[in-house]
């Protein structure tokens, strides 16, 4: 039930563009996005609801796709502090039991150099 | 307003001694959970809590107990620890009961080894 984080590591330049995607094999309520720096605890970044609701952090962008029970993140001109492990956790449908799981991702490696 | 505190930050065990982490939060939030995460495993739900007197298990509850006394304190017991639960224990809240439109607000974790 663990969703699917593509790609597991992406290396940048300062400027470059990225997208990271997570899959489910589940129908989806929402998805959250965090980004986590090494040795620190992850950081709420975006969520993403069924009916294209967004809540998040105003420089980041991300898509969600019910259908496919995807969702991509866009880290767009990325800076030095972009730097670090990005999770997505999916909550699935609120016609189940799990409405109280977050279940994150393996996570996505993102180093950005000068 | 001190949000997600944890408490010890590093803690060394011997297998099979017990002992408690310790989860506290300040903002009056009805969702409380414990997650660990081990490399390359992302993070793994251990229980969680949708208020005060409600718990229930997440994908790796065994060997883990936890309990709601109260809405600020979500302790997690380690019963007999053994070397696979060495790992980095996050503890994490939410202002909504269902995680569905609300964020995770994560404590900054304990470092656990056991030997």
């Amino acid at each position: 039930q663990q969703p699917v984080q593509s790609p597991q590591a992406v290396i940048l330049r300062e400027g470059e563009d990225a997208v990271i995607n997570c899959s489910s094999s589940k129908a989806l309520y929402s998805v959250h996005w965090y980004r986590q720096k090494h040795g620190e605890a992850p950081v709420f970044l975006m969520i993403l609801l069924k009916g294209g609701e967004q809540k998040g952090h105003e420089k980041i962008s991300a898509s969600f796709n019910e259908k496919k029970q995807q969702s991509s993140l866009y880290l767009t001109a990325s800076q030095l502090s972009y730097s670090g492990t990005y999770f997505c956790g999916t909550a699935i449908s609120a016609g189940g039991t799990s409405y109280g799981k977050l279940t994150f991702g393996q996570g996505t490696i993102l180093t950005v150099h000068p | 307003n001190a949000g997600v505190t944890q408490t010890p930050k590093f803690q060394v065990l011997k297998t099979g001694q017990s002992m408690t982490l310790q989860c506290a939060q300040d903002m009056n939030h009805e969702y409380m959970s414990w997650y660990r995460q081990d490399p390359g495993m992302g993070l793994r739900l251990i229980h969680y809590s949708v208020g005060a007197g409600i718990t229930d298990q997440g994908e790796v509850p065994n060997g883990y107990n936890v309990s709601r006394s109260t809405t600020e304190d979500f302790p997690l017991r380690l019963l007999s620890a053994a070397p696979s639960q060495t790992s980095v224990y996050f503890c994490a809240s939410s202002k909504g009961r269902q995680l569905l439109n609300s964020p995770l607000h994560f404590g900054n974790g304990t470092r656990l080894t056991v030997t």
